[in-house]
């Protein structure tokens, strides 16, 4: 059964980077069938697609966020990671890392169970 | 705001159907499946529906999609207390190239 966890810092400085990664279990980011995406959602709000990625490196960003994230794949790890850079308190929310049915057209069905990250001083 | 616009609230009682629509443009719901998620608070959303009317497996034949022109909706049959969830549609967006969600709609079973 595919398994996906969040990990990283839970509190973040304004300004500064955030930097979460999501490990694969019971399936291969390497798997060329899939795309794994980050998305996150605002304490009491909506679902808010971050951007997504193939194994190859390939990327797909939000163009709202696009000049401030930045997402990598190791495939040694069995990892996909997002960075988010010069964050604000609007950042502030539960980051759910998930693999895509298949290409990037079609949308996240595994999804880990999210991690909350508070930006704050 | 949301590109896709749903309904904030839904309500029904037990056994009843309810529906929530999803509206969107042509560039989005108008040209692309449509998907429907669940959540209930404090987890993860669940995939109920992918491709405008299919359910993958596991999920109750209660819960159905359907799509016309540029809006989705979500049909949920004989509805039970354990549907009392927050539910989003989403869809692929050619224009922005990236994946949108509707604000959400938050189903209360009286």
């Amino acid at each position: 059964q595919l398994q996906l966890q969040e990990s990283g810092p839970g509190l973040v400085k304004p300004s500064e980077t955030l930097s979460l990664t999501c490990t694969v279990s019971g399936g291969s980011v390497s798997n060329t069938n899939y795309y794994w995406g980050w998305i996150r959602q605002p304490p009491g709000k909506g679902l808010e697609w971050i951007g997504s990625i193939y194994y190859n490196g390939n990327t797909y960003y939000n163009p709202s966020l696009k000049s401030r994230v930045t997402m990598s794949v190791d495939t040694s790890k069995n990892q996909f990671s997002l960075k988010l850079s010069s964050v604000t308190a609007a950042d502030t929310a539960v980051y759910y890392c998930a693999r895509h049915l298949g290409g990037i057209f079609s949308g996240p069905n595994y999804w880990g169970q999210g991690t909350l990250v508070t930006v704050s001083s | 705001q949301s590109v896709l616009t749903q309904p904030p609230s839904a309500s029904g009682t037990p056994g009843q159907r309810v529906t929530i629509s999803c509206s969107g443009s042509s560039s989005n719901i108008g040209s692309n499946y449509g998907y429907w998620y669940q959540q209930v608070p404090g987890t993860a959303p669940k995939l109920l529906i992918y491709r405008n009317n299919e359910r993958p497996s596991g999920v109750p034949d209660r819960f159905s999609g359907s799509k016309s022109g540029t809006s989705a909706s979500l049909a949920i049959s004989g509805l039970r207390s354990e549907d009392e969830a927050d539910y989003y549609c989403a869809g692929w967006d050619d224009s922005l190239s990236g994946w949108v969600f509707g604000g959400g709609t938050k189903l209360t079973v009286l």
